[in-house]
Formats: C-alpha cells, sequence, structure tokens
C-alpha cells in the first residue's frame, strides 16, 4: 500500500494474555520505527530498526515487550504477560533511512487490557 | 523536569486568526525540530521541519527556533476549520537523529 499499515487497529485483551502488534512499512523504506503514545502524552520511543537489526532497543520498557523485523520489511512488536499499564495506542513508523529523513505513521494500533 | 515541554491546551481560536504554538526544552544538543499534525485516531502527519536556528516557510505554516532561548514556535496563518487537530513537537540530538523526543502536543480547536 502507499502508506505505513498496522494491523489490528484495536485489540482488547485481559490482563496476562500475549499480544502481537504488526506493522507493514512504506515499500523500500529501511527504517521502521515503534512508539507507544498515552493519553495526554507524547510519544515514547521504544525501538528502531534499521533493515533487520535493532541498532537502539533501549525504549523498551521492560523485558516482556520484544520486536522483530523480517525481510527488511515487516515488524512485529510482542507484549507478554500484558499488564493493565500497558493500554496505550502503539504507532510504528518508516522512513527511508534513518536520521534526516521525515518519519511517516501509521495509524496505530490502540490496545486496551482489561 | 521533561526533556520537551508543551502546553496541552485546548487553545481554541475564531476561523482567520493567526496561531502560535510553541515549545520548550532542556536538551542543548538538540539540532533537529519537527512539528507534526495529529487528527483524532490517526497517525502523526510531519508538517515542517527545521536544523538548527532560523525560520522556515511553507504556505500558511512558519516555523522558528531560537536555541539560545531553547524555544520553537509553529504559527499558522489564516486558521481554517480544518487546522482544528493536535499538534505535536519533536526534536532530535545529531548523533542520534533518529531517536525523536515528543512533547506531548498541544490542541488546537479552529471555530467557523
Amino acid at each position: 500500500g502507499a502508506g505505513v499499515s498496522q494491523s489490528p487497529s484495536n485489540k482488547v485483551t485481559e490482563k496476562g494474555k500475549d499480544v502481537e502488534l504488526r506493522c507493514d512499512p512504506i515499500s523500500g523504506h529501511t527504517a521502521l520505527y515503534w512508539y507507544r503514545q498515552s493519553l495526554g502524552q507524547g510519544l515514547e520511543f521504544l525501538i528502531y530498526f534499521q533493515g533487520n537489526s535493532a541498532p537502539d532497543k533501549s525504549g523498551l520498557p521492560s523485558d516482556r515487550f520484544s520486536a522483530e523485523r523480517t525481510g527488511g520489511s515487516v515488524s512485529t512488536l510482542t507484549i507478554q504477560r500484558t499488564q493493565q499499564e500497558d493500554s496505550a495506542v502503539y504507532l510504528c513508523a518508516s522512513s527511508s533511512s534513518d536520521g534526516l529523513q521525515p518519519q511517516h505513521f501509521g495509524d496505530g494500533t490502540r490496545l486496551s487490557i482489561l | 523536569q521533561k526533556e520537551v515541554e508543551q502546553d496541552p491546551g485546548p487553545l481554541s481560536v475564531p476561523e482567520g486568526a493567526i496561531v502560535s504554538l510553541n515549545c520548550t526544552y532542556s536538551n542543548s544538543a538538540f539540532q533537529y525540530f519537527m512539528w507534526y499534525r495529529q487528527y483524532s485516531r490517526k497517525g502523526p502527519e510531519l508538517l515542517m521541519y527545521t536544523y538548527s536556528s532560523g525560520n522556515k516557510e511553507d504556505g500558511r505554516f512558519t516555523a522558528q527556533v531560537d536555541k539560545s532561548s531553547k524555544y520553537i514556535s509553529l504559527f499558522i496563518r489564516d486558521s481554517q476549520p480544518s487546522d482544528s487537530a493536535t499538534y505535536l513537537c519533536a526534536m532530535s540530538e545529531e548523533d542520534s537523529n533518529y531517536q525523536l523526543i515528543w512533547g506531548a502536543g498541544t490542541k488546537l480547536i479552529i471555530k467557523p
């Protein structure tokens, strides 16, 4: 597609369950980013991929969070043993290279933990 | 204290007014400054991008950076109801310019 695609758009799950969030970047974009946006807060950086490798995982809030990227394209963010504080909008962005190129965002996955 | 401070608003102005949105920051190493617009239930969309200090104009939008005061602004001229959205500032250092640090966003309402 033309833009960054994220699925699902909404996810409601019970505390303790695992969830997988998917991001399909713009074709040809080598850099991919995951952010978390809580109500009334700015975006919180989670992880950055250049190709399939993640030079910076510093933003992942705990070891329950992990992400991978395969084929230099699709990325999956996995949250294990979800907690209520994980409820947020998870945004994915891609750019044609890191740094100076603008980051193009998907519309996010709204995650609610009951 | 957060690295980037932004008044959450809401800021409500009549159609046609000039809007001024601002962010302050504490990290003097920031070199790249961006403004994004975010409509409800959508992802952020890049509006303006500047490097270091100075002004940049694009249509009805003007971005200003004052590094000596650690203060950035976005001006919107002839505001329209379609400009109603949340405006987020973001900035990054030279050495880690992929990692954007974000303000919390200002909600702007343009009244017809």
